[in-house]
């Protein structure tokens, strides 16, 4: 069975920019949690979404937004890119929306110049 | 003070060594604890879940945690070069089933030498 999918894998953009990366989660999996790792640090939790509404948001700006589609899949958008959101975004799926076990895919790694 | 705290490493040890990983926490309501495995430019991999204290063992991969004195450990015995990845350990709280926002240390970075 397929694992989590992310896409684009590398995308490298300017600052002030507007970014979208997408995850497609396990089949049969109906959460999807989204994450920021940093170089050398562990990976901060931005947002959880469960059927399709949102059940988390961590400490982000509201340059930051989600959406999960019917098929379950994933977006996250990124507005107005800084310098420090360069970073290697994780997506995580889970077959419900609490108490379950997270399977991460690979990451997108953004560089914002 | 950070709510999870993992030294960073480079820890680095001979093929066959028996390694212990470790991270402490403030938050006395973390009631699930992971263990990850993060090869360079990979997502993270679960390798251990554990629920509230206690040892659990699995293969060379054993985790503990005493959540007297916030602290957990994985131990990995035989180590071999293919161990050599970042380990990150995770925590979560009872969210009541709201959401199962993960709270992550820093990772320790670690080599097995052949």
């Amino acid at each position: 069975d397929a694992g989590v999918t992310q896409s684009p894998t590398h995308l490298i953009k300017t600052r002030g920019q507007h970014v979208t990366l997408r995850c497609s989660p396990i089949s049969g999996h109906k959460s999807v949690s989204w994450y920021q790792q940093v170089l050398g640090q562990g990976p901060q939790f931005i947002f959880q979404y469960y059927e399709k509404e949102e059940r988390g948001r961590g400490n982000f700006p509201d340059r930051f937004s989600a959406r999960q589609f019917p098929n379950y899949s994933s977006e996250l958008n990124v507005n107005a890119l800084l310098l420090g959101d360069s970073a290697l975004y994780l997506c995580a799926s889970s077959l419900l929306g609490a108490g379950d076990t997270q399977y991460f895919g690979p990451g997108t790694r953004l560089t914002v110049l | 003070q950070k709510e999870v705290e993992q030294d960073p490493g480079p820890l680095s040890v001979p093929e066959g060594a028996i390694v212990s990983l470790n991270c402490t926490y403030s938050n006395s309501a973390f009631q699930y604890f992971m263990w990850y495995r993060q090869y360079s430019r990979k997502g993270p991999e679960l390798l251990m879940y554990t629920y509230s204290s206690g040892n659990k063992e699995d293969g060379r991969f054993t985790a503990q945690v005493d959540k007297s004195s916030k602290y957990i450990s994985l131990f990995i015995r035989d180590s071999q070069p293919s161990d050599s990845a970042t380990y990150l350990c995770a925590m979560r709280v009872n969210y009541g089933g709201a959401t199962n926002k993960l709270i992550f240390g820093t990772g320790t970075l670690l080599a097995v030498q052949p």
